[in-house]
């Protein structure tokens, strides 16, 4: 089974809106990494938050981490068309160099 | 540099038949790993290799095979394809020094087929 769940699947917003993706997972974790996704395209990396970090940012991302729900969140602010595709969280396993990926969260961006 | 590339782009199989993905990278990564994405699944990992020389499966080995060649090259084989197989591989590496705290960078994607 997957580690990292995404929630919502779907999210469809206008140009300038902020963006809310959440991720759950379910065993402890060195990090947490989030990912995009351009229809038909490799993953690009984002933002790596480390477990005992609360809060990242990276530009018009924020992230942030709570360990003891095992679930992160990662903001994109005033967002853009260009920012529409899928967004994945992706974990390590028990300290291993395996990572496990959730299964996204696809965001829309009307302009 | 080129990143990680992976060939072929495209290929359609017959059920039965066997082939192999490549995957090379010039970023002196140590680890590389294979992932399969089904539609709405996210990435599901098949194999990695935490460094030169080592392999290990992942979620969802049966049916492939890997080999890490050398620190660059990381390919996956499928002896007998089966249609269940029909997915897009990617292949990523990962870390020049060894540790947990490394991105992954990916590939473009094979788009396999198996009829």
């Amino acid at each position: 089974s997957q580690q990292g769940e995404e929630d919502p699947q779907a999210l469809s917003i206008q140009e300038g809106e902020n963006a809310t993706m959440n991720c759950s997972y379910k065993t402890s974790i060195n990090n947490l990494q989030w990912y995009r996704q351009n229809s038909g395209r490799g993953l690009v990396h984002l933002i790596l938050i480390r477990s005992n970090e609360r809060e990242k940012h990276s530009g018009r991302l924020r992230v942030t981490l709570d360990t003891s729900k095992k679930s992160s969140s990662l903001l994109i602010t005033a967002s853009r068309a260009a920012d529409t595709a899928s967004y994945f969280c992706a974990t390590d396993s028990t300290g291993t160099y395996k990572y496990i990926f959730g299964t996204g969260t696809r965001l829309k961006v009307l302009a | 540099n080129a990143g990680v590339t992976q060939t072929p782009k495209f290929q359609v199989l017959k059920t039965g038949q066997s082939m192999t993905l490549q995957c090379a990278q010039d970023m002196n990564h140590n680890s590389m790993y294979w992932y399969r994405q089904d539609p709405g699944m996210g990435l599901r990992l098949i194999y990695y290799s935490a460094s030169e020389g080592t392999t290990d499966k992942g979620e969802v080995p049966n049916g492939y095979n890997v080999s890490r060649l050398n620190k660059r090259e990381f390919s996956l084989r499928l002896e007998s394809a089966a249609p269940s197989q029909t997915s897009v591989y990617f292949c990523a590496g990962s870390g020049t020094l060894p540790s947990s705290y490394n991105e992954q960078f990916f590939g473009p994607g094979t788009r396999l087929t198996v009829l």
